[in-house]
């Protein structure tokens, strides 16, 4: 079945430092990907997507590419900020039929000043 | 606000005892979805909708879960007999069906049982 990995945290990082948060994932057909971040106390927001090979989905400065020989859609940032202290998910939709969303653990950002 | 609202926000309740979730989706949304998440966890889908038509459950959605959509515009979920293990928080999205897969959530209702 679909299922996705993200790494593990928390990632603490200083403000202005690279972010690199990694996700790979396993599905049926082409799946579409995204990244939905859960601020502290707030809902999940849909943070941006990718829905088919090497696509690069980017939103406030976070950027992630549509890998399909490597299966990743990891997520990158140049310079973090404080305000980036937030839970991300990885995510897909498979096309095989299955509408419903299948998330990674979710991985903790903590941005230091 | 035109966003995805659900009610009740927080809900504690006894082992036991039944409890029922609304959710209004983003108005001209046909798919609506609901999902569960505990603690440190990603969100595990329950079931879906396209309009009235619940198109497909989870294996996690047992016999004591129920949901509805009326009319094809809010949504019910029904947990019957709670038990301690059905505390998390219970997420509702909504998409506007085929050809756009982007699913918009709620803040959620926190179910805790006691």
């Amino acid at each position: 079945g679909d299922s996705v990995t993200q790494m593990e945290g928390p990632v603490t990082l200083s403000e202005e430092a690279f972010l690199t948060i990694n996700c790979t994932y396993t599905a049926t057909g082409y799946p579409s990907l995204f990244w939905y971040v859960q601020y502290p106390g707030e809902g999940l927001q849909l943070l941006l997507k990718a829905t088919k090979a090497d696509d690069k989905g980017s939103n406030k400065g976070f950027e992630a590419t549509y890998r399909k020989e490597t299966t990743s859609f990891h997520l990158e940032k140049g310079s973090v900020q404080v305000s980036d202290s937030a839970v991300y998910f990885c995510a897909l939709s498979s096309l095989a039929g299955r509408r419903a969303l299948t998330f990674g653990s979710g991985t903790r950002l903590q941005v230091q000043p | 606000d035109t966003g995805v609202s659900q009610n009740p926000r927080h809900k504690i309740t006894k082992r036991g005892q039944n409890v029922t979730f609304r959710c209004d989706p983003i108005s001209e949304h046909n798919r609506l979805y609901w999902y569960r998440q505990t603690l440190g966890q990603g969100p595990e889908f329950l079931t879906y909708f396209q309009n009235e038509a619940q198109l497909e459950k989870s294996r996690l959605l047992s016999d004591r879960f129920s949901a509805e959509r009326p009319k094809g515009s809010f949504s019910t979920l029904e947990i019957q007999r709670t038990e301690q293990g059905d505390s998390a928080m219970y997420l509702c999205a909504s998409s506007l069906g085929p050809g756009n897969d982007e699913q918009y959530f709620g803040p959620g209702t926190r179910l805790t049982v006691t």
